[in-house]
């Protein structure tokens, strides 16, 4: 079994609806939680990330740590065209390290 | 800042060939990573560097694999004999800390997509 799983897809949704992408883990350890954007031809870059559990919202997207139930989410609203990409998830242990564990990637498509 | 350079950007080989990937960090960096992305693994880390020394090469999948950061400024991932099933697209990326806080942020760069025939 892997330390985080994630569902690869892909997702379609239409321009506006609300995107919920998520991943499990199993080491209770990790204390950093990230969702990375990836997309096609490009290297990952960093979207949003929270430590511990709770939400954070910047914009459009909600970061969502439920440790209890070792799950993450990232919800989109009001997706866009410009939205579709792969979404990663990563996690770390609270360490000075920086050792980061990522999922294998959603890719989502949202169509005009 | 130009972000994190590789080198080259599509690199054709046959098995057997020696393939050496490149990696500018940005500067100012401390840390610097070596992974590997494919459609069936993910993103894999191989081996990541700390003020050029390596702290963990847990990932390197065997002894073909080897990279080295002589400077601050320059790493190299180097396959030697290469395979098919080393295929992939292999990223580098770089963070910093600061007064000893390990940012989250890891910058990566656009990548080496590596064909082995």
């Amino acid at each position: 079994q892997k330390e985080v799983e994630q569902d690869p897809g892909p997702l379609s949704v239409p321009e506006g609806a609300i995107v919920s992408l998520n991943c499990t883990y199993s080491n209770s350890a990790f204390q950093y939680f990230m969702w990375y954007r990836q997309y096609s031809r490009k290297g990952p870059e960093l979207l949003m990330y929270t430590y511990s559990s709770g939400n954070k919202e910047d914009g459009r997207f909600t970061a969502q740590v439920d440790k209890s139930s070792k799950y993450i989410s990232l919800f989109i609203r009001d997706s866009q065209p410009s939205d579709s990409a792969t979404y990663l998830c990563a996690m770390r242990l609270n360490t000075g390290f920086q050792k980061l564990v990522f999922g294998t990637g959603t890719r989502l498509l949202v169509s005009p | 800042d130009a972000g994190v350079i590789q080198s080259p950007r599509h690199e054709v080989t046959e098995m057997g060939q020696e393939v050496t990937l490149r990696c500018k960090p940005i500067s100012g960096h401390d840390y610097l990573f070596w992974y590997r992305q494919t459609m069936m693994r993910g993103l894999e880390l191989l081996i990541y560097f700390n003020n050029n020394v390596p702290i963990d090469d847990s990932g390197m999948p065997e002894d073909r694999f080897s990279a080295k950061m002589p400077n601050a400024s320059f790493s190299t991932l180097k396959i030697q004999p290469s395979e098919p099933r080393d295929s992939a697209v292999y990223f580098c990326a770089s963070s910093f800390t600061l007064a000893g806080f390990s940012y989250n942020e890891q910058f990566f760069g656009p990548g080496t997509r590596l064909t082995v025939l």
